[in-house]
């Protein structure tokens, strides 16, 4: 069935080093991917999501290439600042009103 | 803009109560969602609604009940709150499939 796979748990990361969280999808269908922010006590909102061509969608740094290939729609930053820490959900949607989210990857940065 | 706005806050129940979480979008949106959220575990479909008038199960469906009032509001009932349950219960709405999904702030349940 459907289902999407994010990077386990915690990642802890010092500020301005690199980030990628992993995400991963299985799906009969070419689905549309999304990644959803969500700070402490505030709720999820949308970071980004894939287009249909091949642009690739960027938001405060953020940015993600959809893989088909692969089956993956990895997030990255290049430079993690201490107001990036937040659950991180991915997620996709098959076109049929129905979303399938990810476990989420908390992501933590040190000074 | 808009807004969505979930109630209550908080919520406190005893074992085998039902307990109902209301929710409401000025959006004007036709799809309406309810999620459970639980560390670990992601965010998890009870219920959604794709237009006034329907009702379709998520995956988490079993002990659950909703009810679309009408196109702004969404209602889940708890039939049966089960002993030291604890989750965070979110709303979101969108203007149809592959769109971007907003969310309330939630209603955190605690079962005594």
């Amino acid at each position: 069935g459907d289902s999407v796979t994010q990077t386990e748990g915690l990642v802890t990361l010092t500020e301005g080093l690199p980030v990628m969280l992993n995400c991963t999808y299985q799906s009969t269908y070419s689905p549309f991917l999304f990644w959803y922010v969500q700070h402490l006590n505030e709720a999820p909102k949308l970071l980004l999501k894939s287009f249909t061509d091949n642009k690739r969608p960027e938001h405060q740094g953020f940015h993600a290439t959809l893989h088909k290939s692969s089956s993956s729609f990895h997030l990255q930053k290049s430079s993690a600042q201490l107001s990036d820490s937040a659950l991180y959900y991915c997620a996709f949607n098959t076109g049929n009103y129905k979303y399938v989210f990810g476990a989420g990857t908390r992501l933590k940065v040190i000074a | 803009g808009g807004i969505i706005t979930q109630t209550p806050k908080f919520l406190i129940g005893q074992e085998g109560q039902k307990l109902t979480l209301k929710c409401q979008q000025n959006f004007n949106h036709d799809t309406m969602y309810w999620y459970r959220q639980d560390s670990g575990k992601g965010l998890r479909l009870i219920y959604y609604s794709i237009t006034e008038n329907d009702l379709q199960k998520g995956d988490l469906s079993e002990g659950y009940d909703a009810s679309r009032e009408k196109k702004s509001s969404f209602s889940l009932t708890v039939t049966s709150a089960q002993k030291n349950e604890m989750a965070v219960f979110l709303c979101a709405s969108s203007s149809g499939p592959q769109d971007t999904q907003y969310f309330g702030p939630g209603t955190r349940l605690l079962v005594l």
